[in-house]
């Protein structure tokens, strides 16, 4: 059974702070790591997604990915209103995709 | 990306009916997916269909309940059948696209039965 993990939150930060979300997973073959955002009510965006050991990063998004720890995080630098929202973790070991329950992120302005 | 549209976007149903919901995609896709989100949770992968082929379903689901088509490389539709209250979710198509195996959302639609 693969698994993904994350912390539900919320995590709550101020605007303009660095938020820093977490995930683990469980399979070892897993090749490809997805970073998706939920708004209420609406469907899951791709925000980033990383494949290999390291960071990578877009904008104000960084991806970190460790396959010796089974942990993939995302950062999000000066962080805004506009960020509050579900984040979700996805995995993809053979072609499907499995998700964490994902992480409420709260940013006050 | 994609552009992804799903019908309809909500409904409300009777417990026992049925409800066919339609994806459609603005280019040519091998591979779409369709989930559920249940109130307040992640989501779960109902099936993976390809055309020209049986739908691949996930454990738990099976054919009956969710029959699934596929006549092109641009369009599915899921079934939920009988449905019940507990069938109350949001169910959404994704595709894959580009070199890797990147999944793209369509908006959803959110069914809720009586």
């Amino acid at each position: 059974q693969k698994e993904v993990e994350q912390n539900s939150g919320p995590l709550s930060v101020p605007e303009g702070a660095i938020a820093s979300l977490n995930c683990t997973y469980s399979d070892r073959g897993s090749q490809s790591f997805f970073w998706y955002r939920q708004y209420s009510g609406k469907s899951p965006e791709l925000i980033m997604s990383i494949y290999s050991n390291g960071d990578k990063e877009d904008g104000r998004f960084t991806a970190q990915l460790n396959k010796a720890s089974q942990y993939v995080s995302l950062l999000i630098r000066d962080s805004q209103p506009s960020d509050s929202a579900t984040y979700l973790c996805a995995v993809n070991g053979y072609s499907t995709l499995t998700f964490g329950k994902g992480t409420m992120l709260l940013v006050s302005p | 990306s994609a552009v992804i549209s799903q019908k309809p976007s909500r409904d409300i149903c009777q417990r026992g009916t049925s409800l066919t919901i339609q994806c459609q995609v603005d280019s040519q896709v091998t591979m779409m997916f369709w989930y559920r989100q249940q109130p307040g949770q992640s989501l779960t992968l109902i099936a993976t269909a390809n055309q020209g082929s049986e739908a691949t379903y996930e454990s738990g689901f099976v054919i009956d309940k969710f029959p699934i088509s596929r006549p092109n490389l641009t369009f599915s539709t899921l079934t939920v059948s009988n449905m019940s209250p507990e069938d109350s979710s949001i169910y959404l198509c994704s595709v894959e696209r580009g070199e890797t195996d990147t999944q793209y959302f369509g908006p959803g639609t959110r069914l809720t039965v009586l």
